[in-house]
């Protein structure tokens, strides 16, 4: 069973400035079904990146999604105020969804 | 623009079975694979198993025993029972779909969610 860590667990940083957040997998993961989801309190997670690097449709271009293997990234090249969520990665493989534990980022 | 609407009771009693309903709208059916999950502050997102339009399933080995998952074409709905529910099964239910045609093993519509607590 593969397991997704993420980190940090909370990250604090101000509007406009760059995050970058992490998610390492068990073990290198046979295909690239490794996904990003952002969630505002109060609402379901939304699809930002699939594929580790393809942007899902209506995802804004300061959204990218890198790595391969069991390290992959996810940067927000400036951060907006509705970017203040939690981030989850989530990997599809031998007919099972797994989500990481999130990473919340945080006003500073 | 799909959309997803879960719908069910809010609370449940120990031992007994869990219900929920997920109402589409916006598109085929037959075009997702349609997939129930949940979520709690101690165990974060749990995916718990889908349904295709032909009735086929798959589900989370760690809840297989207790789950199904149905769905009616014919009311573009598809369902959820898990049974012998415990404190553990507390938590907010989402329904998703994941395109069929396309197929990235992501969740790409997400309906709001429905609280479920489990108590007696």
């Amino acid at each position: 069973e593969i397991v997704l860590t993420q980190s940090p667990v909370t990250l604090s940083l101000s509007p406009g400035e760059r995050a970058t957040l992490s998610c390492r997998a068990s073990e290198s993961l046979p295909s690239n079904y490794l996904a990003w989801y952002r969630q505002k309190p109060g609402h379901p997670p939304r699809l930002l990146i699939y594929g580790a690097s393809a942007r899902a449709t209506g995802s804004p271009d300061r959204f990218s999604g890198d790595g391969s293997g069991a390290d992959f990234t996810l940067t927000i090249s400036r951060l907006e105020p509705e970017d203040f969520a939690v981030y989850y990665c989530q990997y599809y493989g031998s007919s099972v969804f797994t989500f990481g534990p999130g990473t919340t980022v945080e006003i500073k | 623009q799909v959309q997803l609407q879960e719908s069910g009771p809010g609370l449940v009693k120990p031992s007994e079975i869990l219900s929920l309903t997920c109402t589409v709208s916006g598109t085929s059916i037959k075009s997702h694979y349609w997939s129930w999950i949940r979520q709690t502050p101690g165990k974060g997102l749990e995916w718990i198993g889908y349904v295709d339009y032909r009735g086929s399933t798959t589900y989370n080995p760690s809840l297989e025993s207790r789950v199904t998952i149905s769905i009616d074409t014919s009311k573009n709905q598809f369902s959820l029972n898990l049974r012998s529910v415990g404190a553990a099964d507390t938590a907010k239910y989402y329904c998703a779909s994941s395109f069929m045609s396309s197929w990235h093993g992501t969740f790409d519509f997400w309906g709001q969610g429905t609280l479920v607590a489990v108590s007696s």
